[in-house]
């Protein structure tokens, strides 16, 4: 099974802060990373597929990088509406995992 | 415009069972794998079962294999997770997703004498 295993697990930020999250794969998954978005009593929301592909419709401020182990979610200019818990996926293999998640809070 | 809508969550006592139903529509079921993802209250995201387009690959979490079974009916577009000798910890939201992209909106199972 590959782990994930996401940084930090809360951070707690100002409106217009940058945003960076990382993700590490306990072995290579390429780049079969994708990032989502949960609020609270939603369902997880894709921002970012295959480590750094957009989505249709998610706010430029969101982008991701990484391949191999390592990735990035960086949020430029964080906004209000941000606030929330961010997951990292892999699909590289089953079982799919995720990261623990990243709490973020407006502060 | 795809989309996946679960359905037949509910209150059940432990030892108890359950059918969890996906519907899909949008695009053509047949040609994808499917999966179920649960999160419990407060807590992350857990792969609970895959299967592939045809039935031929089924796959399952330690946690839930020997209680689980996963099907699907692809001439009614349609998933299926029929739960057995639940559990408190099997307390989640199930969601049905066809990939990392395509997922629903999720059905809440509480398992609770």
């Amino acid at each position: 099974e590959i782990v994930l295993t996401q940084s930090p697990d809360f951070q707690s930020v100002t409106p217009k802060e940058k945003v960076t999250i990382t993700c590490r794969a306990s072995q290579s998954i390429n780049n079969n990373l994708h990032w989502y978005q949960q609020k609270p009593g939603q369902s997880p929301k894709l921002l970012i597929k295959y480590a750094s592909q957009s989505i249709s419709g998610v706010p430029s401020r969101f982008s991701g990088s990484g391949s191999g182990t390592d990735f990035t979610l960086t949020i430029n200019s964080l906004e209000v509406e941000d606030a929330a818990t961010y997951y990292c996926h892999q699909s590289s293999s089953l079982p799919w995992t995720f990261g623990q998640g990243t709490k973020v809070e407006i502060k | 415009e795809v989309q996946l809508v679960e359905s037949g969550g509910g209150l059940v006592k432990p030892g108890g069972s359950l059918r969890l139903s996906c519907a899909a529509s949008g695009f053509t079921l047949s040609s994808y794998s499917m999966n179920w993802v649960r999160q419990a209250p407060g807590k992350g995201l857990e792969w609970v079962s895959s299967i592939s387009s045809s039935s031929r690959y089924i796959y399952y979490a330690d946690s839930v294999r020997g209680r689980f079974t996963i099907s699907r009916d692809n001439a009614n577009n349609s998933l299926y997770l029929q739960m057995n000798s639940l559990r408190a910890e099997d307390t989640a939201v199930y969601y049905c997703a066809r990939d990392h992209a395509y997922w629903g909106r999720g059905t809440l199972v509480t398992v609770s004498s």
